[in-house]
């Protein structure tokens, strides 16, 4: 299996613009995460999904952000509009089955909002 | 509420040296602990995990510490190589449909 797919691996874009982030998760898994790292805050879960359906997405930090997965291999995860505190790096990852199962992370997608 | 506290935030250690990185967490329903590996420009990997089961579990140089009592675990690496250079986070989790919670990471620095 080729693993967690993400584009674009980075993306540098100008304030007030649409970012959209794409992320294949590996065949056969249930569930799906968007994080966001940066120095200051460290590993933070946005959203999850489960069988594609948004369980928890309390972590989203504003409305300007929204994740779709509109199939079992897609999701996408879009800034509208964009600002400069949105830099950082996002990573989707995907889990097959419950809590205890290995989480398996995609090389992430560095965003610079300038 | 952060959920899982760990330290030190970075670490440098001497090859051939001892890291050691510390995690506490709070929720006692979490039976599920596993370290993550970040290396630069890469996701995180799955290193080692631990079930409160057991109070240690050794893969390799790697070895994980759990004291259920004091809600602690900790990551040894035996013997430091300047390969193991990287980001270090511990998780905790509950069986079922719950996501993992991360601790902040540790920057391992292992210098010759």
């Amino acid at each position: 299996d080729a693993g967690v797919i993400q584009s674009p691996r980075h993306e540098v874009t100008e304030m007030g613009q649409e970012v959209t982030l794409r992320c294949k998760p590996i065949s056969g898994h249930d569930y799906l995460f968007w994080y966001r790292q940066t120095m200051m805050r460290g590993l933070e879960l946005l959203i999850y999904f489960n069988n594609n359906v948004p369980i928890d997405d309390s972590g989203m930090p504003e409305d300007r952000f929204s994740a779709k997965m509109p199939n079992a291999s897609f999701s996408t995860l879009k800034i509208q509009p964009s600002e400069p505190r949105d830099s950082a790096v996002y990573f989707c990852a995907s889990r097959l089955g419950g809590g205890t199962d290995t989480q398996y992370f995609g090389p992430g997608t560095r965003l610079t909002v300038l | 509420q952060q959920q899982v506290k760990q330290s030190p935030q970075s670490l440098i250690v001497q090859k051939g040296g001892i890291s050691i990185i510390n995690c506490a967490y709070e929720n006692t329903a979490f039976d599920y602990f596993p370290w993550y590996q970040q290396f630069p420009g890469k996701g995180p990997a799955l290193l080692i995990a631990i079930r409160p089961d057991v109070s240690e579990k050794k893969e390799g140089r790697f070895t994980i510490s759990f004291n259920k009592s004091a809600k602690q675990f900790s990551l040894h690496i035996m013997d430091s190589q300047p390969g193991d250079s990287a980001t270090y986070f511990c998780a905790a989790s509950m069986s079922g449909n719950t996501p993992l919670v991360f601790g902040k990471g540790t920057r391992l620095s292992v210098i010759a």
